[in-house]
């Protein structure tokens, strides 16, 4: 099975500031897709960000955006301009194209945005 | 938009008995999932289905069944509880239609075995 790592269990940030999520995974496969999920403290798990690996261009969702290193199996999540609303436990998760549309996730990373 | 509703927020059941998890989406998606979430340990996958009537073992099977009647409806089932079942259970569904592959989460089910 796909391994997915996010080595940060917590992180905390100031509003307005910006802060770097940082997931690994671990695949032989060349078509996947990468995702960041974000789950409030009310447990609605929603998506914020996702990748597909065949392409190069970073995706960005307005303050989310992502860096996708291919070769070094990295895809961190940065959050800019850091609002109160972002706290909550993020996600990194991978699907292999073949899998059976199956998602694979990290044990995620509980980030805490203060006043 | 997508909406996937779970039968219960909050669970409880005793040892030994049969509890069943609903989960119901709008979206008429092919996929549908069941995790399991545990502190510390982020989601793990239970079962999933990409049919009606077809269902396929995840990661953690032992111990949970699913039902897969109609398109819309995934059903978990612990045959007899135990007490490290308790956990949150989420449902998701996908559809490969959209080209996109994210799944789309139900609001979860805190079970509580006593």
């Amino acid at each position: 099975a796909q391994t997915v790592t996010q080595s940060q269990p917590e992180m905390s940030v100031q509003e307005a500031e910006t802060v770097t999520l940082s997931c690994t995974y671990d695949t032989s496969e060349n078509n996947y897709y990468l995702f960041w999920y974000k789950q409030p403290p009310s447990r609605q798990m929603i998506l914020v960000i996702r990748q597909e690996a065949y392409k190069q261009q970073n995706a960005t969702e307005n303050r989310f955006s992502v860096n996708f290193q291919k070769a070094a199996k990295s895809f961190s999540l940065k959050i800019s301009d850091s609002q109160l609303g972002d706290t909550a436990m993020y996600f990194c998760a991978f699907m292999e194209r073949d899998s059976g549309y199956a998602l694979n996730f990290g044990k995620g990373t509980s980030l805490l945005v203060t006043p | 938009d997508v909406k996937v509703t779970q039968s219960s927020r909050y669970l409880v059941k005793r040892t030994g008995e049969k509890v069943f998890l609903e989960c119901v989406q709008d979206m008429d998606h092919e996929n549908m999932f069941w995790y399991r979430q545990d502190p510390g340990l982020g989601l793990r996958l239970i079962y999933f289905s990409y049919d009606v009537k077809m269902k396929e073992k995840g990661d953690i099977p032992e111990g949970y069944s699913v039902s897969r009647e109609k398109k819309e409806r995934f059903s978990l089932i612990l045959e007899s509880a135990s007490t490290n079942q308790t956990s949150m259970y989420l449902c998701a569904s996908s559809s490969p239609r959209t080209g996109y592959y994210e799944q789309y989460f139900g609001p979860g089910t805190r079970l509580t075995v006593t």
